[in-house]
Parts: structure tokens; C-alpha cells; sequence
């Protein structure tokens, strides 16, 4: 199946400070990324929809300018949580839908674990 | 609105089958997915449900009906890696085809 790659898989910071997650698709194209956060317990929730080449869509409620996002070509895409706080820790994950696959099957990355001190 | 209920806990026997239910009220239908996410992974890919019926893939299985808006997983010969959460998804909005996920159910397997 494809394979999609997150890095860092874990990162403890200072509040105040940004953080950037990549995420890349390995051993396919994708022209749509998407980036997920996920609570302890809680199922994932979409932050937001990165398009190759165009401006990320967010969903209600998400701060595009704390959560940056850039989808410089089509197989990698960054997150960039800027000015952390605590609130923000959480499991962020992303996934990448192969161009090719009808359907719009998600490959899921293994996850970044941010801890906000 | 967007909604996908699922139970949030179960407990099956080694070697059982077992029968994950799914019911979801969604503005526009793509596909229905699941998924299994073991603790503090990411989720992998199950299954993908389009049309109504029964797909089957090794000891895995899953049922759509897009008019009782109702899916299930069937998973059988229960083995103890199989405790995982499962989660229900459903591909929404046209091309871009964003999922919105349910709130997992949590399989755990007794010897």
C-alpha cells in the first residue's frame, strides 16, 4: 500500500515557540494532503486541506495563522504550529490521497506527538 | 450537519466474529471507510464502501446500505492483536473528498 512518512514522530517545546511537521508521501503523488489532530480518546478532527500549488482550506474553528500550512510540491506538505501553547498539545497526523486512486482512499502518516510546556 | 455514531466499547472472545456498527447522517456521500488504529498510532486502511452489498477482504468485512445510512465491520477468527480502535469514516464534499471520522469503537479481545 502507500506509504506516507511524518517528522518528527515526537517534540516537547517551549511555550511560545513554533514547531513544523512533515509530512511526505513516499512512494506516490499527491495532489491533496490533509491534517488531522486527535485528543486523547477522541476520534480525528480535521484541521485543514492542503492543495498542491493553492492556499490550504481550513474547517471552522481553526486558526489559519497559528496553523500554517504549505504544499510545496506533491509529496510533501508542512505544518507549522506557531506560538505554541499547552492547549495545543495533541497527536497531529496527516494523511495523503493517492491522484491516481478514485474514491479518495487516505494513507495515513504514523503521527507527531507534540507536548507544549 | 455531519454525524457517525459508533459503539464506543466492545469485548469479544479469540477466535469469534464480531460486528462493529456504523450509522452516519452526512451533506453528501463519497464512500464510507474504516479504519483500525491501534494506541498511539496512526490509523491503516480497512476497507472502502461505495456501492450498497458485502466487501469482503481476508477475515475482514464490510456492509453499506446508503439508504438505512448504516455500515458495519465484521471481523472474523478474532485474534488478540485485533483489540484496536475502529473507526468509522465517511467521504464527503465533492472532489475533495474530506473524511469526517466517528468517535471509534474500542475492540477489545479476551483470550
Amino acid at each position: 500500500g502507500a506509504v506516507v512518512s511524518q517528522h518528527p514522530s515526537r517534540v516537547i517545546c517551549k511555550s511560545g515557540t513554533s514547531v513544523k511537521i512533515e509530512c511526505r508521501s513516499l512512494d506516490f503523488q499527491a495532489t491533496t494532503m490533509f491534517w488531522y489532530r486527535q485528543f486523547p480518546k477522541q476520534s480525528l478532527m480535521l484541521m485543514a486541506t492542503s492543495n498542491e500549488g493553492s492556499k490550504a482550506t481550513y474547517e471552522q474553528g481553526v486558526e489559519k495563522d497559528k496553523f500554517l500550512i504549505n504544499h510545496a510540491s506533491l509529496t510533501l506538505s508542512t505544518l507549522t504550529v506557531t506560538s505554541a501553547h499547552p492547549e495545543d498539545s495533541s497527536f497531529y497526523i496527516c494523511s495523503a490521497r493517492e491522484r491516481r486512486l478514485a474514491g479518495g482512499t487516505q494513507y495515513f502518516g504514523p503521527g507527531t506527538r507534540l507536548l507544549v510546556l | 450537519g455531519q454525524n457517525i455514531d459508533q459503539p464506543t466499547e466492545m469485548t469479544a472472545t479469540e477466535g469469534a466474529i464480531v460486528q462493529i456498527n456504523c450509522t452516519y447522517q452526512t451533506s453528501g456521500f463519497n464512500g464510507l471507510f474504516w479504519y483500525q488504529q491501534h494506541a498511539g498510532e496512526a490509523p491503516t486502511f480497512l476497507s472502502y464502501n461505495v456501492l450498497d452489498g458485502l466487501e469482503e477482504k481476508g477475515r475482514f468485512s464490510s456492509f453499506l446500505s446508503r439508504s438505512k445510512g448504516y455500515s458495519y465491520l465484521l471481523l472474523k477468527e478474532l485474534q488478540m492483536k485485533d483489540s484496536a480502535s475502529y473507526l468509522c469514516a465517511v467521504s464527503y464534499g465533492g472532489a475533495t473528498n474530506k473524511l469526517i471520522f466517528g468517535t471509534g469503537t474500542l475492540l477489545a479481545v479476551q483470550p
